[in-house]
């Protein structure tokens, strides 16, 4: 089945403790990205990647990492987690076909910074 | 500027019934996509109907259809025959050719009344 995965679905954290959500593709996919989607602001995007070891940054990228070592995975980085960093976390791929390249996402991850 | 706006924050509409969600935009780039998702209370994402700025017609995909205005810059998404079902929150979003950023409006809730 074609599916982007996030793990975990779901994380409690506190305030500087270093955490990863992993994001995985099945469908061959070049461009991935992150967003986040707070309540009133809709999704903006954190970080994109083009392909593997090309990323940049979107609009809200401060206090993300990301890295693409392979097409499949984009993880994304939290080194030092705050607690205005409590969103729903939204990971998303797609072919780069001209203007169309509909995105297809991952089920989100609910993550709470104490 | 916002690349995308959504006036909307909430809507109403009775079963059956027809809806407009307005969805404007603002890109000075000659080739884009615009793009329609759907969220509903269980949180993922549903791809509902792409628009490129090339496309003569405007874009249907059963019970939707996206009024696309070029010229006012407008891309407002049309349910018919609303269902109990099509309650959840709507994103417009865009997608320039010659950018790799995704842009996502703030998101109307659209609540169908029996």
């Amino acid at each position: 089945e074609a599916q982007v995965t996030q793990n975990p679905r779901y994380l409690i954290t506190v305030t500087g403790k270093k955490l990863t959500v992993t994001c995985s593709q099945n469908m061959n996919h070049e461009y991935m990205s992150w967003y986040r989607q707070d309540p009133g602001l809709g999704l903006r995007q954190i970080y994109y990647s083009m392909n593997v070891e090309v990323t940049d940054k979107g609009d809200v990228p401060e206090g993300y990492k990301v890295s693409r070592k392979e097409k499949r995975n984009f993880p994304l980085i939290l080194e030092s987690p705050s607690p205005n960093q409590t969103s729903l976390y939204f990971c998303a791929s797609s072919f780069i076909i001209s203007s169309y390249n509909e995105q297809f996402f991952g089920p989100g991850t609910r993550l709470t910074v104490l | 500027a916002q690349k995308i706006t959504q006036t909307q924050p909430g809507m109403f509409v009775q079963e059956k019934e027809a809806v407009t969600l307005d969805c404007t935009y603002d890109t000075s780039d000659q080739s884009y996509g615009l793009f329609w998702y759907k969220q509903p209370s269980s949180g993922e994402m549903i791809f509902l109907i792409y628009q490129g700025s090339y496309d003569e017609q405007n874009a249907t995909e059963g019970r939707y259809s996206l009024n696309f205005q070029k010229a006012r810059k407008s891309a407002n998404l049309v349910i018919s025959a609303s269902q109990l079902g099509d309650s959840a929150m709507y994103f417009c979003a865009m997608r320039e050719v010659w950018g790799n950023q995704f842009y996502f409006g703030t998101g109307t809730s659209l609540t169908v009344i029996p």
